[in-house]
């Protein structure tokens, strides 16, 4: 199947401090590409969509502002956490769609450590 | 917007089939369904995905009948390192209808030796 690389897979950081986390789909163009996160032995909840070449669209109690989302190319999507807080320790995921396949495949997923 | 119910978990003795049930009472027209698998730490992995009737591959196959109301993954003599979490999603893909879903809780299968 198609291949979603997410990077990086583990990152900690100092409390303040922004972390950028890249989605990247490495066999097909993805105009459509999605961030979730989750909690330990919790599900997926979806942040936010991110279109290629439009603003992306937050789900609800989502701060656009502290993740800014970033999808400039039909290959990459960004997501910055900015001035992270302990609280903000998560696993982070993407997902990109294959609209040529029909499917919708995720990244391995980055592991934040807010100290 | 389709919601999407599964056991919580679920328990299986090594070599056994497993067949996780997921029930969707509001899937819309379009709407396909996706099964994906998920090991501590890492993203879903696709496992299957189908519309209607049944669905096979090399790995697992999906039932879906008539009205479409639930889906049914088959998952051929288990072993220990299908233990995993196991979520069944749906949404109207060509759209990108998938924002619009939530994923529920998931079934863990636990695989027993």
């Amino acid at each position: 199947g198609a291949v979603v690389s997410q990077h990086p897979s583990r990152v900690i950081c100092k409390s303040g401090t922004s972390v950028k986390i890249e989605c990247r789909s490495l066999d097909f163009q993805a105009t459509t590409m999605f961030w979730y996160r989750q909690f330990p032995k919790q599900s997926l909840m979806l942040m936010a969509t991110s279109n290629e070449g439009s603003k992306a669209t937050y789900e609800q109690g989502v701060e656009k502002d502290k993740f800014l989302i970033n999808h400039a190319s039909l290959t990459l999507s960004t997501l910055t956490v900015t001035s992270a807080h302990p609280e903000d320790s998560s696993f982070y995921i993407c997902s990109a769609l294959d609209r040529v396949d029909e499917k919708l495949f995720f990244g391995s997923g980055t592991q934040l450590s807010v100290l | 917007l389709a919601k999407t119910t599964q056991p919580i978990s679920m328990d299986s003795y090594e070599g056994q089939e497993v067949n996780i049930t997921c029930s969707h009472n509001n899937i819309a027209t379009n709407d396909y369904i996706t099964w994906y698998q998920q090991f501590p730490s890492q993203g879903p992995r696709f496992i299957i995905q189908g519309y209607k009737t049944k669905v096979t591959n090399e790995v697992a196959s999906l039932f879906i009948p008539a009205d479409r109301k639930s889906s049914t993954l088959s998952l051929p003599r288990v072993s220990l390192s299908d233990t995993a979490v196991y979520y069944c999603l749906v949404g109207d893909i060509p759209s990108g209808g998938y924002q619009k879903v939530t994923f529920g809780t998931g079934t863990k299968l636990q695989v027993i030796p």
